[in-house]
């Protein structure tokens, strides 16, 4: 089956540095590719997504590479904000209505 | 727009007891709800998918007479744990798929906590 490997956290930054966040999937047939950002005291909101190989997704600054060759969907940044930290999931579907997380990484950048 | 409300945000019970919680969207209909689990700092597992006005499809590990699901109506979810124990402590997030929309287009609520004395 589908499964999503990502970065463990926590990480910690300072601000205006340069962010990654290691994603790699194992998948069955071609999923389309998500990163979700959970801020504290809400509800997880779609940041970015890529639906085929080389495909990348961007929002907020934020970019990832759909990579079939290495499986991977990595999230960076290049100059990360307070406003950002909070927690990404990386997630991969399976096709019928089913999305796979991964375990999350808690991000904090101090000023 | 695309809210998903989730009801109580957390609650505290005595082993035994039943808990529902309620999963509503607010301003838009939701054909599909989900019901995610996520234990402390690992992934969101998927426990089911509601379907409005028919039977929730489980997955596999997850007891449906456990965790009873209801879709009753476009707007609204409820997942009741039955008979709750101190193992069912989690915390339990919902999503909520627009009618129309692609099956990614998953909006999810804030989560509720559950603790099982």
């Amino acid at each position: 089956g589908n499964s999503v490997t990502q970065m463990e956290g926590p990480v910690t930054l300072s601000e205006e540095a340069f962010l990654t966040i290691n994603c790699t999937y194992t998948a069955t047939g071609y999923p389309s590719l998500f990163w979700y950002v959970q801020y504290p005291g809400e509800g997880l909101q779609l940041l970015l997504k890529a639906t085929k190989a080389d495909d990348k997704g961007s929002n907020k600054g934020f970019e990832a590479t759909y990579r079939k060759e290495t499986t991977s969907f990595h999230l960076e940044k290049g100059s990360v904000q307070v406003s950002d930290s909070a927690v990404y999931f990386c997630a991969n579907d399976q096709g019928a209505q089913k999305l796979v997380f991964g375990q999350g990484t808690r991000l904090t950048i101090n000023p | 727009g695309a809210v998903v409300s989730q009801h109580p945000s957390w609650v505290i019970c005595k082993s035994g007891t039943s808990v529902k919680i309620e999963c509503r969207s607010l301003d838009f209909q939701a054909t599909t709800m989900f019901w995610y689990r996520q234990f402390p700092k690992q992934s969101l597992m998927l426990m089911a998918t509601s379907n409005e006005g028919s039977k929730a499809t489980y997955e596999q590990g997850v007891e449906k007479d456990k965790f009873l699901i209801n879709h009753a109506s476009l707007t609204l979810s409820t997942l009741t744990v039955t008979s709750a124990h101190p193992e069912d402590s989690s915390f339990y997030i919902c999503s909520a798929q627009r009618a129309g929309s692609s099956y990614n287009e998953q909006f999810f609520g804030p989560g509720t906590r559950l603790t099982v004395l």
